[in-house]
């Protein structure tokens, strides 16, 4: 089976820090994606990767930044973190075939 | 543009009880639709998945669905609740690229 592995299940940052959030698949998937869930908001697409070193903007993408430097992993970048960030972030890949493979998520607060 | 609503942000039923959660979506393409649960403090899992073919798509853990095109509908069915159905569900679309489109997700109460 695939397996999205998020590097942390929890993160408490302060204000103003910089925050990495890794994620690695084990499919040699080409498509990556970062999510952010909020409760009656669902699940928003941040960015979105297609192959190495390639990157679209999501739906929200202000405040956050990601690479992708090799196909298995994929960071998302909180530059300045605040405190409206803090969320549920959750990974996510697919191959060609449509359907995607989820990681466990990172519960963010920043305070 | 694709987009989804999902209908009622709760729903209760009784144990074994007809399970019946709405997804509604909006597609110019052909769509690829998707139901997944979510369990506490979890990642997303994959229910059930229509792509092309059969109507009628069945999933894990007893669920099914119908994709409706006439009606634009996708809804997720089970016909006898159980407590560890309990969770929340999530309806997706998507047009086969790369973009996943998300319900706001309905949260399944299972009454004893």
């Amino acid at each position: 089976d695939v397996k999205v592995t998020q590097s942390s299940r929890y993160l408490v940052k302060r204000t103003g820090e910089k925050v990495f959030l890794e994620c690695v698949q084990d499919m040699d998937h080409e498509n990556m994606f970062w999510y952010r869930q909020d409760p009656g908001l669902g699940l928003r697409l941040i960015y979105f990767s297609y192959d190495v070193k390639m990157k679209e903007k999501g739906d929200i993408p202000e405040g956050y930044s990601v690479s992708r430097e090799k196909k298995e992993r994929f960071s998302l970048i909180l530059e300045s973190a605040s405190t409206n960030q803090t969320s549920m972030y959750l990974c996510a890949s697919s191959s060609t075939a449509p359907k995607a493979f989820f990681g466990q998520g990172t519960r963010l607060t920043v305070v | 543009a694709q987009s989804v609503t999902q209908l009622g942000s709760h729903v209760s039923v009784s144990e074994g009880a007809l399970v019946l959660l709405r997804c509604n979506y909006s597609s110019s393409v052909p769509p690829y639709l998707f139901w997944y649960v979510q369990y506490p403090n979890q990642g997303l899992q994959l229910l059930l998945k229509y792509t092309t073919g059969a109507t009628l798509v069945k999933g894990i853990n007893g669920f099914e669905a119908e994709f409706k095109k006439s009606e634009t509908s996708f809804h997720l069915t089970k016909p006898s609740a159980h407590m560890s159905d309990a969770a929340e569900y999530f309806c997706a679309v998507t047009s086969g690229t790369y973009k996943y489109i998300f319900g706001t997700g309905t949260r399944l109460k299972v009454l004893a």
